[in-house]
């Protein structure tokens, strides 16, 4: 069975600083997609970033890019230059097409951002 | 603007009651699904459908039922079978096949049985 793993219940970085936040997952497939959530106090589930298994290139959006070792089985986030607005808890999460489309969650990290 | 309505917001009950929570979108996806959210727990998966009239349980179906009668729609009931019904409930929805796509959130509603 397909399972998400992140280590970290909560993380803190100061503000303007890169913080790293760890994430593993166990699959047997070889066509599957990798996704990172942002839910601040408001609990609206935002979409941060997103990868292919397929793509070598990690993405990036802006500050945030990832580091994705397909072998390792490791998707970590990076957020550069952080901001107090990036306070939230992180999820990452896994989605392919064995699983019907649904999303797994790892269990999440909750960020802090000191000013 | 195209998205996904959950309500209520807050909603709370007595224990032995069955209560259904509404989810409704208007981004013409064919799948949708119920997530329960604990603290320390992540998303959890109740329940999820594909296309209309069909649906599968999640890993923690068992005291809850859903319906998906149109497309739009896709409520979930809580019933009094649930043992520990008070959580965070997310409703999403997404392209069925396109799973490079995110899925797409609602709100939450967050229910209290007491």
């Amino acid at each position: 069975a397909q399972t998400v793993t992140q280590s970290q219940p909560e993380m803190s970085v100061q503000e303007a600083e890169t913080v790293t936040l760890s994430c593993t997952y166990d699959t047997s497939e070889s066509d599957y997609y990798l996704f990172w959530y942002k839910q601040p106090p408001s609990r609206q589930m935002i979409l941060v970033i997103r990868q292919e298994a397929y793509k070598q290139q990690n993405a990036t959006e802006n500050r945030f890019s990832v580091n994705f070792q397909k072998a390792a089985k490791s998707f970590s986030l990076k957020i550069s230059d952080s901001q107090l607005g990036d306070a939230a808890m992180y999820f990452c999460a896994y989605r392919s097409p064995v699983l019907a489309g649904k999303l797994i969650f790892g269990q999440g990290t909750t960020l802090q951002v000191k000013p | 603007d195209g998205g996904i309505t959950q309500s209520p917001k807050y909603l709370f009950r007595k224990e032995g009651q069955n209560v259904t929570l509404s989810c409704e979108q208007n981004l013409n996806h064919d799948a949708m699904y119920w997530y329960r959210q604990d603290p320390g727990q992540g998303l959890r998966l109740i329940y999820y459908s594909q296309i209309v009239n069909d649906f599968q349980k999640g890993d923690i179906a068992e005291g809850y039922s859903v319906s998906r009668e149109k497309k739009e729609s896709f409520p979930l009931t809580v019933t009094s079978a649930q043992k520990n019904p008070t959580a965070f409930y997310l409703c999403a929805s997404g392209q069925a096949a396109r799973y490079n796509s995110p899925l797409h959130f609602g709100n939450g509603t967050r229910l209290t049985v007491t």
